[in-house]
């Protein structure tokens, strides 16, 4: 199964782009790259997934390396409420199984 | 329902007791995820459900822990003989299709158990 690496705390100005890297470099070619966030204690909320095409919907973009060893959330104009714990996470084969790491705790600053 | 609820919010309970703990899933999602969440850690999987059947239990961590879900829409999670280990916040997530398909996870509140 593949792993993520994603740094613990990050920092950005309210109203600038917040870019969340991530690396899954043993992912294989079947294999989503999922975010999900997790505001304070509420329950994880979706982002957005994509395999190998760059996404965006109305919350944030990926951008996903062609190799595929890495991504890269984009949040692109970042408010207070974007303050969260961001999870990169690569399902195990089954597609079911999700293992989350520790995240990377998005501070966004006034 | 427009979400996935869950109750109680909160629970205390004093060590040895068995507590069950309860997740209404969004109407017609075929799957159901448990997870166990310590503080600042990410959720582990327990378990989960397609409908009623319960395909994978490899994450529940003893033999107190048990699931199910007999009509393949509410689930509850009984926990025997609790332990202060058992302490968490314990999730329930649906998604719409069956588990194998790449699907998005829709996650409860949460019930945060505290074993005296």
């Amino acid at each position: 199964d593949a792993k993520t690496t994603q740094p613990p705390s990050m920092d950005c100005a309210e109203g600038r782009a917040a870019n969340l890297p991530c690396n899954h470099s043993t992912i294989s070619g079947n294999e989503y790259v999922y975010w999900y966030r997790q505001i304070h204690s509420q329950g994880p909320q979706y982002i957005i997934h994509g395999l190998k095409n760059n996404e965006t919907n109305e919350m944030a973009s990926l951008i996903i390396t062609e190799d595929r060893k890495s991504s890269t959330l984009i949040l692109p104009h970042a408010t207070l409420r974007d303050t969260a714990v961001y999870y990169c996470i690569v399902p195990m084969d089954s597609n079911y199984q999700l293992i989350w790491g520790a995240g990377t705790k998005l501070i966004i600053k006034p | 329902g427009a979400g996935v609820s869950q109750s109680p919010r909160y629970k205390v309970t004093k060590r040895g007791q068995d507590v069950t703990l309860r997740c209404d899933p969004i109407s017609s999602h075929a799957t159901l995820y448990w997870y166990q969440q310590a503080l600042g850690q990410g959720p582990e999987f327990l378990t989960y459900f397609n409908y009623e059947a319960q395909p994978d239990k490899s994450g529940l961590p003893s033999d107190r822990f048990s699931a199910e879900r007999p009509e393949g829409s509410i689930s509850t999670l009984t926990i025997q003989r609790t332990e202060q280990r058992d302490s968490a916040m314990y999730r329930c997530a649906s998604s719409r299709g069956l588990a194998g398909y790449t699907d998005t996870q829709y996650f409860g509140p949460g019930t945060r158990l505290t074993v005296l």
